[in-house]
């Protein structure tokens, strides 16, 4: 299995781009999350999804948005970057409340 | 939210057994405690985690106290590869629950 993968893996972008940040699971999970952390900080909630076509908003969620169209992907979009939301994103699956695995996480930079 | 308190920092020295504390003092009765660590710029990964009983597997120890009010995470036989942020998190069973990973203890090991 490669369990949890993330990309890209570093990405730079301009103040108002959008991207997508890909997030892929192959342990059949059906608890996925994505988490950022920002420097020297603990991980916050951005959403959570319990299942496929079921998601729901973490603890900051605003300036992002998500879909779960399958078991599998769990893809988080940003509309109009900022540079507030420079960060590293995690992504992370779950079967129901058990241990979380993690991706090895992607490096955004927003200038 | 039922929360946790940790130190910021501890240090070890190498092949010396490590106790990592944690406070809880609100948990619930269904609350599982969980520990994760961060390798440095690596995603969080599984450490342990319980509900009342002490509990043993390959990376660690976990102490709960019998009022369940703190636990220690009990790392035998530091080594370099050990020095990570750990951190202390409660998961309530049933249903989904959000959970909050704090600042965590930034463990530094000696050489």
């Amino acid at each position: 299995n490669a369990g949890v993968t993330q990309t890209p893996k570093f990405r730079i972008l301009k103040i108002g781009q959008s991207m997508t940040l890909q997030c892929t699971q192959d342990m059949n999970h059906n608890y996925m999350y994505w988490y950022r952390q920002d420097p020297g900080m603990g991980l916050k909630l951005i959403y959570y999804s319990v299942g496929a076509g079921i998601t729901d908003k973490g603890e900051v969620p605003n300036g992002y948005n998500v879909s779960r169209s399958t078991t599998e992907d769990f893809p988080l979009r940003l509309e109009l970057a900022a540079p507030s939301q420079t960060s590293v994103y995690f992504c992370a699956s779950g079967r129901h409340q058990e241990t979380q695995y993690f991706g090895p996480g992607t490096r955004l930079l927003v200038l | 939210d039922a929360k946790t308190t940790q130190p910021n920092s501890m240090e070890s020295n190498e092949e010396e057994p490590v106790h990592l504390p944690c406070n809880h003092s609100t948990i619930s009765g269904t609350d599982y405690i969980h520990w994760y660590r961060q390798l440095p710029s690596q995603g969080p990964e599984y450490v342990i985690h319980g509900l009342t009983s002490n509990v043993n597997n390959r990376m660690a120890s976990l102490a709960i106290a019998e009022d369940r009010k703190s636990s220690t995470l009990i790392l035998h036989r530091a080594t370099l590869r050990d020095a990570a942020v750990y951190y202390c998190i409660l998961r309530a069973s049933g249903g989904y629950q959000k959970v909050t990973f704090g600042t965590g203890t930034k463990l530094q090991v000696i050489p």
